[in-house]
C-alpha cells in the first residue's frame, strides 16, 4: 500500500546550519506531497505542497522539489534558527484521493543557539 | 479568519465518564476530520465528514467512539466511557476542495483519561 517514510529524529544542528529532512514515498500514479510542521502544544501547519513531478514547494525559506525519478519529497533550508525547533511531518495525498492522507512518522528538529 | 476551533483544549477525566470534544471549522471549508495523535500511534485518522456526512469512519478505533456534524460549523467527537487508553491528543482539521490544497488543523484537545 501507499506509504511515506521520513529519516528518523531528533536531529539536531546548531543555528544558522543547512537542513535537510529526508523524505521517500511509495504510492501508484502521482499523489500530491505536503509538509507539515507541529510547533510543541500546537496543531499541524500546512507548511509547502506540491501537486506534479519537478514542482518545487516553498514557504518561509523551506523548499522541496517533488521527484518522481527518485519518489522522494525531501525538505531543505539554507540556514535554521531556533525558531524553526518542531516536528515535520511529510504526507501524501493519493493521485484522485478525495480525502485520505499517509502521514510520515515525523521528524523532531532541535535547533541549538 | 480565526481558523478551525477546538475546545477545551485541555480535559482530564476519569475512566468511565463520557468525554465530548468540540470542533468549529473554518467557515467555507466543506470536509472536517478528526485525527488522534499518540506517540507510540502517531497521526491516526478517526473520521472524514463531507458536506456535514460521515464519509469514512473506519478508523474510530470501537463502539465507544462517536462523531456528528449537524451543520457545516459544528462538528462533535464523543467518548463513552472513555478509558485510559484514549489518552491522546484530539485534532479536528478542515479543508475545501476535498483536500486538494492541503488542511487547516486546530490546536488540539490534550485527553487524559485516569
Amino acid at each position: 500500500g501507499d506509504s511515506v517514510t521520513q529519516m528518523e529524529g531528533p536531529v539536531t544542528l546548531s543555528e544558522e546550519a543547512f537542513l535537510t529532512i529526508n523524505c521517500t514515498y511509495t504510492a501508484t500514479g502521482y499523489p500530491s506531497l505536503f509538509w507539515y510542521v507541529q510547533y510543541p502544544g500546537e496543531g499541524l501547519q500546512l507548511l509547502l505542497k506540491a501537486t506534479k513531478a519537478d514542482d518545487k514547494g516553498s514557504n518561509k525559506g523551506f523548499e522541496a522539489t517533488y521527484r518522481k525519478e527518485t519518489t522522494s519529497f525531501h525538505l531543505e533550508k539554507g540556514s535554521v534558527q531556533v525558531s524553526d525547533s518542531a516536528v515535520y511531518f511529510c504526507a501524501l495525498r493519493r493521485e484522485g484521493s478525495n480525502y485520505q492522507l499517509i502521514w510520515g512518522a515525523g521528524t523532531k528538529l532541535i535547533i541549538k543557539p | 479568519d480565526a481558523g478551525v476551533i477546538q475546545s477545551p483544549r485541555h480535559e482530564v477525566t476519569e475512566m468511565g465518564q463520557e468525554v465530548t470534544l468540540r470542533c468549529k471549522p473554518i467557515s467555507g471549508h466543506n470536509s472536517l476530520f478528526w485525527y488522534r495523535q499518540t506517540m507510540m500511534r502517531g497521526l491516526e485518522l478517526l473520521i472524514y465528514f463531507n458536506n456535514n456526512v460521515p464519509i469514512d469512519d473506519s478508523g474510530m478505533p470501537e463502539d465507544r467512539f462517536s462523531a456528528k456534524m449537524p451543520n457545516a460549523s459544528f462538528s462533535t467527537l464523543k467518548i463513552q466511557p472513555s478509558e485510559p487508553r484514549d489518552s491522546a491528543v484530539y485534532f479536528c482539521a478542515s479543508s475545501r476542495s476535498l483536500g486538494v490544497y492541503g488542511y487547516t488543523f486546530g490546536s488540539g484537545t490534550r485527553l487524559t483519561v485516569v
